[in-house]
């Protein structure tokens, strides 16, 4: 099976900082790859899917990029707001792999 | 409203069955891929299992095959988790969710519920 690994797993940024958070996969997904949101105590939210394509509402500070094997999360400005665990995922085909997540928070 | 309902949550003791179902509504249920995914506590989200629009496919993490159901009733805009032989380590927060835009075999989900807890103790 495909692995995901993410790094860091956690990381502690000021806000306003730009903060990158990468995701690899063990073998190629093409732009099979969606980032989610959890924040403390709620649901997951997708943020953005197909790599790039910025899931409808989210704000325009997110960004994705990558292909193959390696992919980034990237928030150009870290609001407070942000302070979550974000999680990658293939769906690629089954299984239909999390990343471990890496906790944000706020410096 | 674009809503996912989860329900059948509960404590059992290893060894056990529970069986968790998810209303859908405000979207194409019938249409969309559906997918439970759990969360133990403290822990990261893993993928379990997920089912296609007509049930023609269906997919199952290593570790809950032979041991976990997945099945949809697109009738009634549900979709059922059967767990059987329960183990402690299946002790988590079980979300339902769904592909429901465009196109719709994808297995990412854009609307989440809001989770049902199963606790599996003796």
């Amino acid at each position: 099976d495909i692995q995901m690994t993410q790094s860091p797993s956690s990381l502690s940024a000021s806000v306003g900082d730009r903060v990158t958070i990468t995701c690899r996969a063990s073998q190629g997904i093409s732009n099979y790859l969606a980032w989610y949101q959890q924040k403390p105590g709620k649901v997951p939210k997708l943020l953005i899917y197909a790599v790039s394509t910025l899931q409808s509402g989210v704000p325009s500070r997110f960004s994705g990029s990558g292909s193959g094997t390696d992919f980034t999360l990237t928030i150009s400005s870290l609001q407070s707001e942000d302070v979550a665990t974000y999680f990658c995922q293939r769906y690629s085909g089954a299984p239909f792999t999390f990343g471990p997540g890496t906790k944000v928070d706020i410096k | 409203e674009v809503q996912l309902v989860e329900a059948g949550g509960g404590l059992v003791k290893p060894g056990g069955s529970l069986r968790l179902s998810c209303a859908a509504s405000g979207f194409s249920f019938s249409g969309s891929t559906m997918t439970w995914v759990r969360q133990a506590p403290g822990k990261g989200l893993e993928w379990v299992s997920s089912i296609s629009s007509s049930s023609v496919y269906i997919y199952y993490a290593d570790s809950v095959k032979g041991r976990f159901t997945i099945s949809r009733d697109n009738a009634r805009n549900s979709l059922y988790l059967q767990m059987n032989s329960l183990r402690a380590e299946d002790t988590a927060v079980y979300y339902c969710g769904a592909h429901s835009s465009p196109p719709y075999y994808y297995y990412f989900m854009d609307v989440w519920g809001k989770g049902t807890t199963v606790s599996v103790s003796s």
